[in-house]
């Protein structure tokens, strides 16, 4: 089945570093999707991504839908404390289909 | 505007037992899927309902079930409950079976001892 490969599973940076994480998939995607996670709380919907090669900021962040289809990477610049937090990416291989989600990274901002 | 609702939020059950969760979507929303979300694992697809009707269905067995209401509200029941069955359980509505972005609800916790 599809599956979505996010490493590593933590992440360490001091505050107001910039910092990468990337997404990849043994399968194509039509749909990325970026979510920020909180302990105890749903996932938000920080970025979402829709065509091949987009480039796509929401404040801060920025994320790619890779060339390929089969990646996605996602920057958060001059990170703050407020970026702790667990970052899923999330993809659907096409109209109909299914969210697959990664296993997620942690990110730790040392201020 | 009020966005995904669930509830409750946590609830404790006995092996073997049957649970009931429940999901209001957001406002104008008339999809929801189910999702469970085990400790340090991202969400896992159950189920996605729409106009009633189950419409998508992950790798989960028959003990899992749901159902969609005419209001777009959902349940989501599971029977003959199992310690593995302890995790987040997350909902997430969208606009449209052919939907482009989910948003969640806050999830509620199962534990199952």
């Amino acid at each position: 089945g599809q599956q979505l490969n996010q490493s590593p599973q933590s992440m360490f940076i001091q505050e107001g570093e910039d910092v990468s994480m990337n997404c990849t998939s043994s399968s194509i995607f039509n749909t990325w999707l970026w979510y920020k996670q909180d302990p105890g709380e749903g996932p938000v919907l920080l970025i979402a991504l829709y065509k091949a090669g987009e480039l796509t900021s929401n404040g801060r962040l920025t994320a790619q839908f890779g060339i390929t289809r089969k990646d996605s990477f996602l920057n958060i610049s001059a990170s703050i404390p407020s970026d702790v937090g667990i970052y899923f990416c999330a993809g659907r291989a096409g109209a109909n289909s299914k969210l697959t989600f990664g296993k997620g990274i942690t990110l730790s901002v040392r201020p | 505007d009020a966005g995904v609702t669930q509830s409750p939020t946590h609830l404790i059950k006995t092996r073997g037992q049957q649970v009931t969760l429940r999901c209001s979507p957001k406002s104008g929303h008339d999809t929801v899927s189910w999702y469970q979300q085990a400790l340090g694992q991202g969400p896992q697809f159950i189920f996605q309902y729409y106009e009633e009707e189950e419409r998508q269905r992950g790798n989960f067995p028959d003990r899992f079930s749901g159902h969609q209401f005419p209001n777009y509200s959902s349940e989501l029941n599971v029977n003959a409950l199992l310690l593995g069955d302890s995790a987040l359980y997350l909902c997430a509505s969208s606009l449209g079976f052919d939907y482009t972005e989910a948003f969640f609800g806050q999830g509620t916790r199962l534990t199952v001892v």
